[in-house]
């Protein structure tokens, strides 16, 4: 069963802390993605990556940096986590560059206190 | 820029049919996705148009117009389970710009 798994469901963190998501997929996916999810605004892009070591940001990189050392973790770092933050966290993979479907984790909640 | 408005909410009747419309503009455009979550729960693929037409997949179809900015999703035969938010997802080179999400409440 193909699966993409988040280290943390729910996480609670102090302002100014560094927060690591954790993100596995076991499908040899080439793409992975970070997004986040907040009521009223959807589903938006923070950072993706095409493969090992390569990243770009997506829409709202601000506060946001991430790493992709293997082809099949990718993570997503809050350097000095603020409570603008505090929302869930979505890391999915795709097959292609040129358009595959996403395949989501279970998504990780982040409240910054 | 990438726009992507699709309705707010949306109430239907179980057995009906009930369609759910998304526009969008962006800059680049392969394809349009539409995705089904569940509350508490993560996006999962339904459908994906990359030509003009109406792609059926059981009690789900869903439709895409490249020269109107326009898809919608038609689900029809709704059960209880239907209800769930829809995401409408435009995507370019590997890169999907979401909407908002329709939230749809199937009553009894």
């Amino acid at each position: 069963d193909v699966k993409v798994t988040q280290s943390s469901r729910y996480l609670v963190k102090r302002t100014g802390e560094k927060v690591f998501l954790e993100c596995v997929q076991d499908m040899d996916h080439e793409n992975m993605f970070w997004y986040r999810q907040d009521p009223g605004l959807g589903l938006r892009l923070i950072y993706f990556s095409y493969d090992v070591k390569m990243k770009e940001k997506g829409d709202i990189p601000e506060g946001y940096s991430v790493s992709r050392e293997k082809k099949e973790r990718f993570s997503l770092i809050l350097e000095s986590a603020s409570t603008n933050q505090t929302s869930m966290y979505l890391c999915a993979s795709s097959y292609s560059t040129v358009d595959g479907e996403l395949f989501f984790g279970e998504g990780s909640r982040l409240t910054v206190l | 820029g990438q726009n992507i408005d699709q309705p707010t909410e949306m109430t239907a009747t179980e057995g009906a049919i009930v369609q759910i419309n998304c526009t969008y503009q962006t800059s680049g455009f392969n394809g349009l996705f539409w995705y089904q979550q569940h509350a508490g729960e993560a996006p999962t693929f339904l459908s994906y148009n990359v030509l003009d037409g109406l792609e059926e997949k059981g009690r789900f179809s869903s439709f895409l117009s490249r020269s109107k900015g326009y898809s919608y999703l038609l689900l029809k035969e709704l059960q209880m389970k239907d209800s769930a938010s829809y995401l409408c997802a435009a995507s370019n080179a590997g890169k999907s710009t979401f909407g908002d999400g329709t939230t749809l409440t199937v009553k009894p």
